[in-house]
């Protein structure tokens, strides 16, 4: 079975400076999609950015990319310029292409922006 | 375009009570899923339906939990009778299939089973 783990259960950052968030994964499988999720106190699940596993370039949107080492199954996730609004809890998600097809979420990394 | 819609956003119950937690996915999806989000569990798959029809539903805890989705418009999540350890924050889903992989959640449904 599919594992992700999020290894830093608490994180915190100066605002306008960079943080990286670390997940690994387990997988057999060669073809998957990787996934950050944020989570604001509001509760919402709100995609951050995504990885498909055949693609060699690390995805980014806007302050926010991945750093994707396939061999290594790691998928971080780095915000520049942070900013007040991104405290929030943060999953990794995997999820492959073969059998159940289930998103498999980490334990979340709780992040504080510090004014 | 509508988002993944749940009711109620809020349920308070006794213990012994049934509980039926309400979905409507996003038109056109072919896939919807049912979390629980707990402190101590975190976020755990119960069931997923792929065209309406359950795929799998081994994460659902007990005979106590049943869903359904009698149309590509809507499903329930029930629980009889409900347990205070029931308590949590029930998700639902819907994905296009793989066409991107990205499954868009629904604002969730907190339950309180005292």
């Amino acid at each position: 079975a599919q594992t992700v783990t999020q290894s830093q259960p608490e994180m915190s950052v100066q605002e306008a400076e960079t943080v990286t968030l670390s997940c690994t994964y387990d997988t057999s499988e060669s073809d998957y999609y990787l996934f950050w999720y944020k989570q604001p106190p509001s509760r919402q699940m709100i995609l951050v950015i995504r990885q498909e596993a055949y693609k060699q370039q690390n995805a980014t949107e806007n302050r926010f990319s991945v750093n994707f080492q396939k061999a290594a199954k790691s998928f971080s996730l780095k915000i520049s310029d942070s900013q007040l609004g991104d405290a929030a809890m943060y999953f990794c998600a995997y999820r492959g292409f073969q059998g159940a097809q289930k998103l498999v979420f980490g334990q979340g990394t709780r992040l504080t922006i510090n004014p | 375009d509508a988002g993944v819609i749940q009711s109620p956003r809020h349920e308070v119950t006794e213990m012994g009570q049934e509980v039926t937690l309400r979905c409507k996915p996003i038109s056109g999806h072919n896939s919807l899923f049912w979390y629980r989000q707990t402190m101590m569990r975190g976020l755990e798959l119960l069931i997923y339906f792929n065209n309406n029809v359950p795929i799998d539903d081994s994460g659902m805890p007990e005979d106590r939990f049943s869903a359904k989705m009698p149309n590509a418009s809507f499903s329930t999540l029930k629980i009889q009778p409900s347990e205070p350890r029931d308590s949590a924050v029930y998700f639902c889903a819907s994905s296009l299939g793989l066409a991107t992989g990205e499954l868009f959640f629904g604002e969730g449904s907190r339950l309180t089973v005292l």
